[in-house]
């Protein structure tokens, strides 16, 4: 099935550093959610964000919406050793059909 | 229960045996959700109930695979004939639908051998 591109796919980052991904589509969604999954656990959500060119603010996470709708990205300051797992940006078409395409991961490593 | 539950949380099957997978959403959640998520992968859509109706079925990856939803409640993925290429966590989600939050479960491991 069909995945949105995220990239990067790994990152190996320093505690305190910033952090930075992105997520692209070759088509519209209408609404963008990041997710983070701990390994033997489900995804958690981060942020949804449901207009174009929104930027919101979760704690030391901002995630915003592409104006065109087909990307978002996700950024993370002052990582911390609990920020590591695997972040996945999501997309949702419409209302009527309300299935997430997700996309391939990020894998976030920090190294003390 | 607060949060969705699945079970089992880890099965082993034989390959070519059939396995049940259950998903108890949160109460009240009218939308369900199945995503199959093999090693080190995304998330691949399966099906997806509004209610006890799929209007979207369209990720299920062979007739080996069905689902079911009764009471607007509990679902139960089925997939006969269990295959290697199977062996993957089956995750659940659910929402009250409308374009709300999409809240999954935990998971249930399958691994066939």
């Amino acid at each position: 099935g069909q995945q949105l591109n995220q990239s990067p796919q790994s990152m190996f980052i320093q505690e305190g550093e910033d952090v930075s991904m992105n997520c692209t589509s070759s088509s519209i969604f209408n609404t963008w959610l990041w997710y983070k999954q701990e390994p033997g656990e489900g995804p958690v959500l981060l942020i949804a964000l449901y207009k174009a060119g929104e930027l919101t603010s979760n704690g030391r996470l901002t995630a915003q919406f592409g104006i065109t709708r087909k990307d978002s990205f996700l950024n993370i300051s002052a990582s911390i050793p609990s920020d590591v797992g695997i972040y996945f940006c999501a997309g949702q078409r419409d209302f009527g059909n309300e299935k997430l395409t997700f996309g391939t991961g990020t894998r976030l490593t920090i190294i003390p | 229960g607060a949060g969705v539950s699945q079970s089992p949380s880890n099965k082993v099957t034989e390959k070519g045996k059939d396995v049940e997978l259950r998903c108890d959403p949160i109460s009240g959640h009218t939308a369900l959700y199945w995503y199959r998520q093999s090693l080190g992968q995304g998330l691949e859509f399966l099906i997806y109930f509004q209610g006890n109706s799929a209007p979207d079925k369209s990720g299920l990856p062979s007739d080996r695979f069905s689902a079911e939803r009764t009471g607007g409640s509990v679902s139960t993925l089925t997939i006969q004939r269990t295959q290697q290429e199977d062996s993957a966590v089956y995750l659940c989600a659910s929402s009250p639908g409308g374009g709300n939050t999409i809240y999954f479960g935990e998971g249930s491991w399958l691994t066939v051998v």
